[in-house]
């Protein structure tokens, strides 16, 4: 069973910069996973804001970005916004079954 | 701009089915794709299935082969997501999402179903 871990849980001061990371059981997450990142508020459907690894949507804040490094996905975020305070997973695919991480919830204090 | 209305929450008895819809608009609904993806309460997501809409190509999580069906109709750009055999733990938000060449767009707006004697 194919296993996607990210940090349960981050904090980050506003204005700072936190990045979050995405891990595949299978080894080291490339492009060909075509890691994508969700962003989900309390009471809200999720919203997607990074898709390819690195692309970003047209409702994405510049804020966010996303890349590969050390064999994991990451997103990062620039200048946090208290309401950036959200889970985000990522979504890798293996052979055409998608498979989320686990979340990471932000804090923003 | 795009859009993805889905059908209202549904309560059922364990053992029955459930058909949920997902209403597409604002783009041409036959050459993308659509996923389905479920959230139990104070759960993480969890992805249920995929279906082209331009050639009905499927693919199902594993673990929900079998009891899952994703479906399209193409002349009302909605798309069907039947899961049979509803059990407690089927209890969830359901969400259908744009999902074309390994790109996630839009979502839609969840629909609860309740699995409940």
């Amino acid at each position: 069973q194919t296993v996607v871990t990210q940090e349960p849980s981050l904090t980050v001061s506003p204005g700072g910069t936190v990045t979050l990371t995405c891990a595949s059981s299978t080894g080291a997450v490339t492009s060909g996973y075509n890691p994508n990142w969700i962003q989900q508020k309390p009471g809200q459907a999720p919203r997607t804001l990074i898709y390819k690894t690195g692309n970003k949507h047209s409702w994405t804040p510049a804020r966010f970005s996303g890349s590969l490094l050390g064999g994991k996905a990451t997103l990062t975020l620039s200048g946090v916004e208290s309401e950036d305070e959200a889970e985000y997973y990522c979504l890798l695919i293996y052979g055409g079954a998608w498979v989320f991480g686990g979340g990471t919830k932000l804090t923003v204090l | 701009q795009v859009q993805l209305v889905q059908s209202g929450s549904e309560v059922k008895k364990p053992g029955a089915s459930v058909k949920v819809s997902c209403k597409a608009s604002g783009y041409t609904f036959s050459s993308s794709g659509i996923s389905w993806v479920r959230q139990a309460p104070g759960q993480g997501l969890e992805w249920m299935g995929w279906i082209s809409a331009y050639n009905g190509n499927t693919n199902y999580a594993h673990h929900l082969q079998g009891r899952v069906t994703v479906t399209t109709d193409t002349s009302t750009s909605t798309a069907y997501m039947e899961l049979k055999s509803l059990r407690s733990d089927d209890t969830a938000v359901y969400y259908c999402a744009r999902d074309y060449d390994y790109i996630w767009g839009s979502w839609g707006q969840g629909t609860l179903v309740i699995v409940s004697s």
